[in-house]
C-alpha cells in the first residue's frame, strides 16, 4: 500500500512569492492534516481536511490556506512569503481513527 | 503552558537497557494519546497510541498512561542502536480533532 506523499520535495521561494505544496493521502483516507516543523520547534497543527472541508485550523495567520479536493489529495498555500515560514510542511492522513500516517515533507527555504 | 511538554534530553542509555521517555499534557479533556518516532531527517512514524489508562504493550514498545496525573510514558526494552532517534509524544483533545505534539526527546542508544 502506497504510503503518503508530498511534491516537492524541496522548495526556494524568495520574500512576497507564494508557495504551494501538495500532498496524497494513503488510499481510503479521507482526512489530510498539515503541520509546520521549524528548526527546533516541535510540529505545529496548520490544518486539517475532511471531505473536502475544512474542519480546524491552527494558530497561524490567514496567508496560511488550502484546499482537499474530491479524490482527498490536498493543496497547502502559503502567500507573501516570510523568512519565518522557512520550515519543513509535513501532510498526514487520516481514516478517522486518531492515527495519523505522515508522508516525508516539503522542505520550503524562503531567501 | 504548552499543551505538551517532553524533556528534550538528550537521553542517553547502552544498548540492551531500558529507555524511559515522558510526556505531561496540560488539558484533562485529551482523549487519544500516541508516541512518534523521527529518525534524524525523516518524518515522524507512528509506534504506540493509548486511549484508557494503564499500559499498552506492543513488541519492545510499552506506552503508559495515567490520566489522573496527564502522564504518558514510552519504555523501550532492550534497546537498540536503532532505537536511536527522536520521539515525539501527541495528544488529541477529540474536540476539533486537533492534535498537539511536544517538542521530542532525544534518545540515544549506545553500542
Amino acid at each position: 500500500e502506497a504510503g503518503v506523499t508530498q511534491s516537492p520535495t524541496h522548495l526556494i521561494k524568495t520574500r512576497g512569492q507564494q508557495a504551494t505544496l501538495r500532498c496524497s493521502p494513503i488510499s481510503g483516507h479521507t482526512s489530510v492534516y498539515w503541520y509546520q516543523q521549524a528548526l527546533g520547534l516541535g510540529l505545529q497543527f496548520l490544518l486539517w481536511y475532511d471531505e473536502g472541508e475544512e474542519r480546524n485550523r491552527g494558530n497561524f495567520p490567514p496567508r496560511f490556506s488550502g484546499r482537499q479536493f474530491p479524490n482527498y489529495s490536498s493543496e497547502l498555500n502559503v502567500n507573501a512569503l516570510e523568512l519565518e515560514d522557512s520550515a519543513l510542511y509535513l501532510c498526514a492522513s487520516s481514516l478517522g481513527d486518531w492515527r495519523e500516517y505522515f508522508g516525508p515533507g516539503t522542505r520550503l527555504t524562503v531567501l | 503552558q504548552k499543551e505538551v511538554e517532553q524533556n528534550s534530553g538528550p537521553l542517553s542509555v547502552p544498548e540492551g537497557a531500558i529507555a524511559s521517555l515522558n510526556c505531561t499534557y496540560s488539558d484533562r479533556g485529551s482523549q487519544s494519546f500516541f508516541w512518534y518516532r523521527q529518525y534524524s531527517g525523516k518524518s515522524p512514524e507512528l509506534i504506540m497510541s493509548i486511549y484508557s489508562n494503564g499500559d499498552k504493550e506492543d513488541g519492545r514498545f510499552t506506552a503508559q498512561l495515567n490520566k489522573a496525573s496527564q502522564y504518558v510514558s514510552l519504555l523501550i526494552r532492550d534497546s537498540q542502536p536503532s532505537d536511536s532517534a527522536t520521539y515525539l509524544c501527541a495528544v488529541n483533545r477529540n474536540t476539533g480533532n486537533q492534535f498537539y505534539f511536544g517538542t521530542g526527546t532525544s534518545l540515544t542508544v549506545i553500542p
